[in-house]
């Protein structure tokens, strides 16, 4: 059974620039969700998708957009990338049914804007 | 607005202690928390969770207790090991179809050998 994995792991953008990052979702797990985590804070929710379309939103601009795909692996987008958009993305599959009570991370991406 | 939060951001123990890492929560609809361990690199592991019908649950080495007439929660690890040093973050979610969690701020542990 692979956990979830995540690309790039590391990515240094400047400000203005636009950013995809990656996330392939444990074998078996049909709901993706992301997380922003700043240096030295817990984790913020970003959004949440199933079935290839969002299922709920944190406090995120409309710039911070997502995908999924129909093999449940899915994308983060963000545009006009700001400094305090530097971060850690974290990608936390899960399987629907059992939700909250499944929920598996990646290592995640350590974004840098410059 | 709902919110999680830590008493201590930093412990310090010796290898053999017990350690015990507090966390507050404000939104009375929390019905499930989670505790989380980070360590340096990795995305959150899970530890152990609990639903709010319960005061208590132990795992390996792992107790959380549940106050809920105070809003607070505690992760009691035994016997503390090197290895336990990481950043640990209590979680809650308030149920619904949306399977968010609310982090709080993590407490950084370290255990002195």
């Amino acid at each position: 059974e692979t956990g979830v994995t995540q690309s790039p792991t590391h990515l240094i953008k400047t400000r203005g620039q636009q950013v995809t990052l990656r996330c392939s979702s444990q074998s078996g797990h049909n709901t993706v969700s992301w997380y922003q985590q700043a240096l030295g804070q817990g984790p913020q929710f970003i959004f949440q998708y199933y079935r290839e379309e969002e299922n709920g939103r944190g406090n995120f601009p409309p710039r911070f957009s997502g995908l999924q795909f129909p093999n449940y692996s899915s994308e983060l987008n963000v545009n006009a990338l700001e400094l305090d958009d530097s971060a850690l993305y974290l990608c936390a599959s899960s399987l629907a049914n059992r939700g909250r009570h499944g929920y598996t991370f990646g290592s995640g991406t350590r974004l840098t804007v410059v | 607005g709902e919110s999680v939060g830590l008493h201590l951001p930093t412990l310090s123990v010796q290898e053999g202690d017990n350690s015990i890492i507090n966390c507050a929560y404000s939104n009375s609809a929390s019905d499930y928390f989670i505790w989380y361990k980070q360590e340096s690199g990795k995305g959150p592991q899970f530890i152990i969770d609990i639903r709010s019908n319960m005061d208590k649950r132990q795992g390996q080495r792992v107790t959380v207790l549940l106050n809920k007439t105070v809003k607070h929660l505690s992760l009691q690890i035994a016997a503390t090991q090197p290895g336990d040093s990481a950043v640990y973050f209590c979680a809650e979610n308030s149920g619904g179809s949306n399977y968010k969690l609310t982090f709080g701020k993590g407490t950084l542990l370290t255990v002195n050998p």
